[in-house]
C-alpha cells in the first residue's frame, strides 16, 4: 500500500472550513483513499473514502487530484467537536482474502479553535 | 446493536503474567481486527481474522496470540507480558471490504509493570 504524507498539526477558525492535506504520491490505479478521525483516546472512526471523483457525505468531502498524488479533506464548517487526529490512508479497495487491513500513520491532529 | 464491544477497559499487569483482552461484535461481520496505539503514535495492527476459524498476523504479532472460534467473538492474548507491550489495544469489525469502513471499540488501556 502507498504510504501517506500528511502534516502533524493544523488549527482551524470554529465555523470556518478545515482543510486537511495528504500526499500519496505513489498511490496505485486500484488505491482508495480513505480518511478516519480519532477524537482523545476514542477509537477510530471512519470519515469518507474515495477513488478518483470528489466525493461527499453528511460528515466532510473528498477532494482528489486529477493525477491522484494528492487529496484534500474538507470539514466544511469545523466545530470544536471535530478537533481530533486526522488519519489519510491509502489502500486497495478489495481484499477478500486480507479485510481491511489499513495502516495507521501518526495523521494530523486538527485543532478547532473557538 | 451493542457495536464492537472491549473488556476490560482498563488493566495493569505485572511482568510475565498473561491474559486475554475480549472483543466480541453484534454486526455479523466477517471481519475482525485487532490494533495497538502507543502514546502519539498511529494504531500498528496485530492480527486480523476474515472469518470464524482464520486468523492471521499483522505488523506487530510478536507476543500476542488470537483465536476466531464463532464470528462474533475475537479474543487477544497477551503470554508472557514485558513492558513493551504497554499501550492502548483497540479491537474492530467490519461487513465489506470495499466500503472499507472499520468499526472500532472504545479501547482496552493495557499497562506492564
Amino acid at each position: 500500500d502507498a504510504k501517506t504524507t500528511q502534516p502533524p498539526s493544523m488549527d482551524c477558525a470554529e465555523g470556518r472550513a478545515a482543510n486537511l492535506p495528504c500526499n500519496h504520491s505513489t498511490i496505485s490505479g486500484n488505491e482508495y483513499v480513505y480518511w478516519y478521525r480519532q477524537i482523545h483516546s476514542q477509537g477510530p472512526q471512519y470519515i469518507i473514502h474515495g477513488l478518483k471523483n470528489n466525493e461527499t457525505n453528511e460528515m466532510a468531502s473528498l477532494i482528489i487530484t486529477e493525477d491522484r498524488k494528492s487529496s484534500t479533506l474538507i470539514l466544511p464548517h469545523a466545530t470544536l467537536r471535530d478537533t481530533a487526529v486526522y488519519y489519510c490512508i491509502v489502500r486497495v479497495g478489495e481484499r477478500m482474502n486480507t479485510g481491511n487491513q489499513f495502516y495507521f500513520g501518526t495523521g494530523t491532529s486538527l485543532t478547532v479553535i473557538p | 446493536n451493542a457495536g464492537v464491544t472491549q473488556t476490560p477497559k482498563f488493566r495493569i499487569l505485572k511482568i510475565g503474567q498473561s491474559m486475554t483482552l475480549q472483543c466480541t461484535q453484534d454486526m455479523n461481520h466477517n471481519y475482525m481486527y485487532w490494533y495497538r496505539q502507543d502514546p502519539g503514535m498511529g494504531l500498528k495492527l496485530i492480527y486480523y481474522s476474515v472469518g470464524a476459524g482464520i486468523t492471521d498476523k499483522g505488523e506487530v504479532p510478536n507476543g500476542y496470540n488470537v483465536s476466531r472460534s464463532t464470528t462474533e467473538d475475537f479474543p487477544l492474548r497477551l503470554e508472557l507480558a514485558a513492558p513493551s507491550q504497554t499501550s492502548v489495544y483497540f479491537c474492530a469489525s467490519s461487513y465489506s471490504t470495499h466500503t472499507g469502513e472499520l468499526f472500532f471499540g472504545e479501547g482496552s488501556r493495557l499497562t506492564v509493570l
